[in-house]
């Protein structure tokens, strides 16, 4: 079954680094998304990723964020300089026309 | 703009037992609903959706209906399990491939 991949599960970073978190979406969906989930508290949209282009984002995804699917496979998410507050499970997400959102394993960062 | 509101948890609950988790929404037009459960240490999986009125959405014992009159989407099961100890989110989106709105989530704890 086609699954969204991301690596690394889990990435510490000391505050001010910047980090890129990566993501395979399934091959065929057009629709890519990056969500937030802070320890204990709901699932929060970041961003959402059509046709090479930003399509929505939301209050969160400031100039400290920026995305990029390089190749053609890969999707990623740059926090140029992460703050405490950056701390969170990071989502991955792809969808194709008519389907819901497949969600990947989550990458857990930790910002010291 | 688009809500989701769950009860709060943790729901604790006996092997076998009935489950319910409440969702409402608020939402333009006619949302795509969802429940995605997030087991220990995992990422989100869907569990069942309903894309319109009076759909009900089933997965694993676990079935939830679209209730437009009442803007609700309530999870069921009738006897649930110590694998079923997880947190459920109750979604929406305007469209299948959409941004999803997301509640707070709804942590279950089911003990043998």
């Amino acid at each position: 079954e086609p699954e969204v991949t991301q690596t690394p599960s889990h990435q510490v970073t000391q505050m001010g680094q910047e980090v890129i978190l990566r993501c395979v979406p399934i091959s065929n969906h057009l629709y890519f998304y990056w969500y937030r989930q802070i320890l204990g508290q709901k699932v929060e949209f970041l961003v959402s990723f059509y046709n090479n282009e930003i399509s929505e984002k939301s209050e969160i995804f400031d100039d400290q964020f920026s995305v990029e699917r390089p190749d053609g496979s890969n999707f990623t998410l740059k926090i140029r300089s992460t703050k405490l507050e950056d701390s969170a499970m990071y989502f991955c997400a792809s969808a194709g026309g008519n389907t819901e959102a497949f969600f990947g394993q989550g990458t857990r960062l930790t910002v010291v | 703009g688009n809500s989701v509101t769950q009860m709060e948890g943790p729901v604790t609950l006996s092997e076998e037992a009935f489950l319910t988790i409440n969702c409402t929404y608020t939402a333009t037009g006619y949302p795509s609903l969802f429940w995605y459960v997030q087991y220990p240490g995992e990422g989100l999986q869907l569990l069942l959706k309903a894309t319109k009125a009076d759909d009900k959405g089933s997965n694993k014992g676990f079935e939830a209906t679209y209730r437009k009159e009442t803007t609700s989407f309530h999870l069921e099961k009738g006897s649930v399990q110590v694998s079923d100890s997880a947190v459920y989110f109750c979604a929406l989106s305007d469209r299948g491939y959409s941004t999803l709105t997301f509640g707070k989530g709804t942590m279950l704890l089911v003990s043998p």
